[in-house]
C-alpha cells in the first residue's frame, strides 16, 4: 500500500483564521480524495482532487470554503477558511490508483489531521 | 438512496467470540463494499472488500457474507481478540477506488 503522510498532524486554530492541510504520497497515484470526520461520527467526503483542474466538490462542501490544490499525481492540499468552531473535524485525505501493484483500486487513508477551532 | 446503513452502534464481545456487524444500501448502482478497521487518532485501514458477484470473502479471521437480493453484506470476526477493539466502517462506492460513502460506524469492544 501507500505510504501517506499529513502535515500539520494537529492544531489548535483561532476563529476566522485559515489552514491549509498537506497530504503527501510517497507513489504516484490516480485518484485523491478529502474526507471530513467530526467527533465521534462517520467519514463524509468533501470533494475529490482533480489533478491540474478544479476539485470535484459535494454536496455541502464549497471551494470558497475549502479550497483544494493538486498540483501532481504525488500531492494535495485542503485549506479550511474562515474558520468557525464548527469545523472543528479530523481531515483525511485518501488514495488510490497507487500505480504498479495488486492495490491499484484500493483506497487508503492518511493518518488524518485534527483540527480545534476556538 | 446514497445512504449506507450500519448497525449496531456498539458491540461488546467476549474473547474468542464472533462479532457481527451488518450494513444494507439502496442505490444498486453500487459496486464495491469495503470495510474500514479505525483505532483511535489513527486513519481507516482497509480490512477486507468484495463485490455483489460473490456472496462470501474470506481472509484469516475476517469474513464478509453479501447478500445482493436484500441488499445487505456483513462482517464476521471470527474468534475475536482483544487487538481487534476499534471502529469498524462499511462503505459503498460505484466503482473499485473512486469515492466512498461510509457507515455509521460500529464501536467493537472485545474483553479477555
Amino acid at each position: 500500500s501507500a505510504v501517506i503522510s499529513q502535515k500539520p498532524s494537529r492544531d489548535i486554530c483561532q476563529r476566522g483564521t485559515s489552514l491549509t492541510i498537506q497530504c503527501q504520497v510517497d507513489s504516484q497515484v490516480t485518484m485523491m480524495f478529502w474526507y471530513r470526520q467530526q467527533p465521534g461520527q462517520s467519514l463524509t467526503l468533501i470533494a475529490t482532487a482533480n489533478q491540474g483542474s478544479e476539485a470535484t466538490y459535494e454536496s455541502g462542501f464549497v471551494i470558497d470554503k475549502f479550497p483544494i490544490s493538486r498540483p501532481n499525481l504525488t500531492f494535495s492540499t485542503l485549506t479550511v477558511s474562515n474558520m468557525s468552531p464548527e469545523d472543528s473535524s479530523i481531515y483525511l485525505c485518501s488514495v488510490s490508483g497507487l500505480a504498479g501493484g495488486p492495490t491499484y483500486n484500493e483506497q487508503f487513508f492518511g493518518p488524518g489531521t485534527r483540527l480545534t477551532v476556538l | 438512496q446514497q445512504q449506507v446503513k450500519q448497525s449496531p452502534q456498539s458491540l461488546i464481545v467476549q474473547k474468542g467470540g464472533i462479532s457481527i456487524i451488518n450494513c444494507a444500501y439502496e442505490n444498486t448502482a453500487f459496486d464495491y463494499f469495503p470495510w474500514y478497521q479505525q483505532f483511535p487518532g489513527k486513519g481507516p485501514a482497509l480490512l477486507i472488500a468484495i463485490r455483489p458477484d460473490v456472496s462470501e470473502k474470506k481472509e484469516g479471521r475476517f469474513t464478509i457474507s453479501f447478500n445482493k437480493s436484500a441488499k445487505q453484506f456483513s462482517l464476521h470476526i471470527m474468534d475475536s481478540q482483544p487487538g481487534d477493539s476499534a471502529t469498524y466502517f462499511c462503505a459503498a462506492s460505484m466503482v473499485r477506488g473512486d469515492k466512498l460513502i461510509f457507515g455509521t460506524g460500529t464501536r467493537l469492544q472485545v474483553f479477555p
